[in-house]
């Protein structure tokens, strides 16, 4: 397959709790992002992660990386009714440029 | 900063008829541009990528005849779906990247295509 997978691949938790997603991917890499997609509309960048880095904050948000497992994960903290949206990675293939994205996780935050 | 724009937002066209899809980057100049195009519940998949000034590259299984894809300057990229079918109808995406190769991907907000 060309894409990574990505799990679960639905979450709903309760607003205030935290949400973790998983990504796992195939080739080496340069670097992996996490994007963010509300229903119907286009990708809004999160995070970018490079592959000599373990792990990464912004905000609520805090991404890890193991290139031994190739898997990546994101922990949303505190989580709000808007951060309701689908929840994809892309990694950038370090034999290309292209970007391969993962299956996505849907979370719901419920209020 | 890096904002990218795309029109239409959405589009309702008769099977046969062609649709172009415009992409800009607002603020920078983006040197590749990519397509993607997207399923109801599914990721994005990549379709080709696009080079300012040169031809496009399309991914195994895309028909560059049906999508046809111009650069013509570092802010612009078309996409125009040629005698579109019902099977067309998506959600297209396309994104932009103005450093070097792997760098971060800025996304347009997409357009939905509805072929009748």
């Amino acid at each position: 397959s060309q894409q990574g997978e990505e799990d679960p691949q639905a979450l709903s938790i309760q607003e205030g709790e935290n949400a973790t997603m998983n990504c796992s991917y195939k080739t080496s890499i340069n670097n992996l992002q996490w994007y963010r997609q509300n229903s119907g509309r286009g990708l809004v960048h999160l995070i970018l992660i490079r592959s000599n880095e373990r792990e990464k904050h912004s905000g609520r948000l805090r991404v890890t990386l193991d290139t031994s497992k190739k898997s990546s994960s994101l922990l949303i903290t505190a989580s709000r009714a808007a951060d309701t949206a689908s929840y994809f990675c892309a990694t950038a293939d370090s034999g290309t440029y292209k970007y391969i994205f993962g299956t996505g996780t849907r979370l719901k935050v419920l209020a | 900063g890096a904002v990218v724009s795309q029109h239409p937002s959405r589009v309702i066209c008769k099977s046969g008829t062609s649709v172009k899809i415009e992409c800009r980057s607002l603020d920078f100049q983006a040197t590749t541009m990519f397509w993607y195009r997207q399923f109801p519940k599914k990721s994005l998949m990549l379709m080709a990528t696009s080079n300012e000034g040169s031809k496009a590259t399309y991914e195994q299984g895309v028909e560059k005849d049906k999508f046809l894809i111009n650069h013509a300057s570092l802010t612009l990229s078309t996409l125009t779906v040629t005698s579109a079918h019902p099977e067309d109808s998506s959600f297209y995406i396309c994104s932009a990247s103005g450093g070097g190769a792997t760098e971060t991907q800025y996304f347009g907000p997409g357009t939905r295509l509805l072929v009748l």
